[in-house]
């Protein structure tokens, strides 16, 4: 199976702070990749697929890069509905594969 | 609006037999390829078990830490897709969300099932 490695796994941040999570897989997947935002209790909720496109609805301060091997989840000026735990997924080849989370908490 | 809500988790022994399922609405259930995701209390997510639709032959695809002991399977004239779960384990303690798959991956998801294995 392909590993993600996440990181970092948690972080503290303030509203209005530019934040930036990675994932590192153990291979090659492309462009296959995409992005998950859960909060406690609650299902995870897709931000990003493809690496970059952003799901419909999801506000345009969440953004995707990367490929290859290298991805990056960047938040510019933090909100306080966005404090939750951010997941990446691979989709190159199945079983898709999450990171670890990342856990977005208020400083 | 897409829905999706599973049902049919509980206390089971380990050694049990388990089916969950998860029923579709608000959008054509036959067209997508539908996934179980897992996440044991307090741990991440893993993708436990995919059915892709009839244009790619129902095709089925598993974890390894469940293949042999669960079965995907869906109904599309009900917009329903069961996971039977078979010989469970301790380590199988999870909430088991349903999905839709676009695009490879899942987009929407239900509100998820608890299942306690547990003697």
């Amino acid at each position: 199976d392909i590993q993600m490695t996440q990181s970092p796994s948690s972080l503290s941040a303030s509203v209005g702070d530019r934040v930036t999570i990675t994932c590192r897989a153990s291979q090659d997947i492309r462009n296959d990749l995409g992005w998950y935002q859960q909060k406690p209790g609650k299902a995870p909720k897709r931000l990003i697929y493809a690496t970059s496109t952003l799901q419909s609805g999801v506000p345009s301060r969440f953004s995707g890069s990367g490929s290859g091997t290298e991805f990056t989840l960047t938040i510019t000026s933090l909100q306080p509905e966005d404090f939750a735990t951010y997941y990446c997924l691979q989709y190159n080849t199945y079983p898709g594969t999450f990171g670890q989370g990342t856990k977005v908490e208020i400083k | 609006e897409v829905q999706l809500m599973e049902s049919g988790g509980h206390l089971v022994q380990p050694g049990g037999s388990l089916k969950l399922s998860c029923a579709a609405s608000g959008f054509t259930f036959s067209d997508y390829s539908m996934d179980w995701v897992r996440q044991a209390p307090g741990k991440g997510l893993e993708w436990v078990a995919r059915m892709r639709d009839k244009a790619y032959t129902y095709t089925t695809q598993y974890a390894a830490s469940v293949k042999g002991r669960f079965t995907i399977s869906r109904d599309d004239s009900k917009s329903l897709v069961y996971l039977q779960m078979n010989s469970l384990k301790t380590e199988d303690t999870a909430v088991y969300y349903c999905s839709r798959d676009s695009y490879g991956n899942p987009d929407y998801w239900g509100q998820g099932t608890l299942v306690t294995v547990s003697s």
